[in-house]
């Protein structure tokens, strides 16, 4: 079992500035640790992902931030739009015999101000 | 292709109830889940598949059934329905070893009186 614990819950950030979001796992995982993005009423959609040996992807205005041994990562969104409000998920892989399964967070709801 | 797509997209259902959550996939996906969401809870998963005829149970399992007889298709069964399964349910698939890349349906709002 992979506890995963994401903050903040909930993210108000005005239009221009940046959106930052943490995520903290206990077991440790080999697979790529993905954030999914969720538009409401839709269902979530893989945004980004990381590899667990590197400490660094960016693609365009979204980077993850991996920290191997403190076993937490972070999405960083630059110049936070108005049309990057919703709900981002965190998840980590299992390894083993489950290996496959992801292991979500419970979600940040992200507002952006024009 | 049309992806993953899930039927019915609201349901509402009398305590005790059954009823089967349809999803179907169209990429040749090894891999199959369904999850719940409920507010402030996340994503939970309730039971995946592997391939057609291998199911196995997630975290919250109680009160579902499922079958994996083709490729495509991963119906959820709801034996007995309970406000407590009051939800949003989704359906995801993903090709085995690209498991952190799930492509999900766009859900059934499922309530139960």
């Amino acid at each position: 079992q992979q506890q995963v614990k994401q903050s903040p819950q909930s993210l108000i950030v005005q239009k221009g500035g940046i959106s930052i979001i943490n995520c903290a796992y206990e077991n440790t995982a080999f697979d790529y640790f993905p954030w999914y993005q969720q538009f409401p009423g839709k269902g979530p959609a893989l945004l980004i992902a990381i590899r667990p040996d590197v400490s660094e992807k960016k693609e365009g205005r979204f980077t993850i931030s991996f920290n191997k041994s403190a076993k937490q990562f972070s999405l960083h969104i630059m110049d936070s739009q108005p049309g990057d409000s919703a709900t981002y998920f965190c998840a980590v892989p299992s390894k083993g015999s489950t290996l496959g399964r992801l292991y979500f967070g419970r979600g940040t709801q992200l507002t952006v101000w024009p | 292709n049309a992806g993953v797509t899930q039927t019915p997209k609201f349901q509402v259902l009398k305590t005790g109830q059954s009823m089967t959550l349809q999803c179907a996939q169209d990429m040749n996906h090894e891999y199959m889940s369904w999850y719940r969401q409920d507010p402030g809870m996340g994503l939970r998963l309730i039971h995946y598949s592997v391939g057609a005829g291998i199911t196995d149970q997630g975290e919250v399992p109680n009160g579902y059934n499922v079958s994996r007889s083709t490729t495509e298709d991963f119906p959820l069964r709801l034996l007995s329905a309970a406000p407590s399964q009051t939800s949003v349910y989704f359906c995801a698939s993903s090709s085995t070893g690209r498991n952190n890349e799930q492509f999900f349906g766009p859900g059934t709002r499922l309530t139960v009186l």
